[in-house]
């Protein structure tokens, strides 16, 4: 069975840095590009970021660039998403997903907020 | 930037009523387009990808079509638990972008 499990959710303040992990088991992690995609309380879906399999290839949104990485560790099974200097309107629900985004997890909140 | 424009926003329906929902795209993307639903608290599930595509375990009445810039999902006879929030999702270039939604109510 598939599933991703997303951790490392919490309130930090404005400036403050997080780093989210989704941890994957049930399909071949390495041979999978990964995704992060957020969403905002009572807000719709936004994409973030996207890594390819070997990492080779990385994405981000405009609004988190420069500000957020996208990282993987093939041998662990597990996805990262370090953020820097975080914004008031990064708080959000974060959710891990892959398979042309037909699998998703459950996601982890993040507060930014002083 | 591909923009993905959704309509109704919202929409009130009955069990039994035929339900549509449209995106358009800024520019063609093929059939490159995934629709999700998502209850609250949740996270989203797919029910179609490649535009006409449908996930395996989604109920038949669901179903999607179009090519290009315009897609339809249709619910051929809402159920009590279809009512959620829908969402089409571009997935043919980087930054990925989806739709603003369109929440199905019980009217």
């Amino acid at each position: 069975e598939v599933q991703l499990v997303e951790s490392g959710g919490g309130l930090v303040q404005p400036g403050g840095s997080l780093r989210l992990s989704c941890a994957a088991s049930g399909f071949t992690f390495s041979t999978y590009s990964m995704n992060w995609v957020r969403q905002a309380p009572g807000k719709g879906l936004e994409w973030v970021s996207y890594i390819s399999s070997s990492s080779s290839t990385i994405y981000y949104a405009d609004s988190v660039k420069g500000r957020f990485t996208i990282s993987r560790d093939n041998a662990k099974n597990s996805l990262y998403l370090q953020m820097n200097s975080l914004r008031d309107e990064d708080t959000a629900v974060y959710y891990c997903a892959y398979g042309g985004y037909g699998y998703w997890g459950q996601g982890t909140l993040v507060t930014v907020s002083s | 930037d591909i923009q993905m424009t959704q309509s109704p926003s919202s929409l009130s329906a009955s069990v039994g009523d035929r339900v549509t929902i449209t995106c358009r795209a800024s520019q063609g993307i093929r059939n490159d387009l995934g629709w999700y639903q998502q209850k609250l608290g949740k996270a989203p599930k797919r029910l179609i990808y490649a535009a006409s595509s449908l996930q395996s375990g989604v109920p038949s009445r669901f179903s999607g079509s179009g090519s290009g810039t315009e897609f339809t999902l249709t619910i051929s006879s809402l159920q009590p638990e279809d009512f959620a929030t829908y969402y089409c999702l571009q997935n043919n270039s980087y930054p990925r972008t989806f739709g603003q939604g369109t929440k199905v109510e019980i009217k």
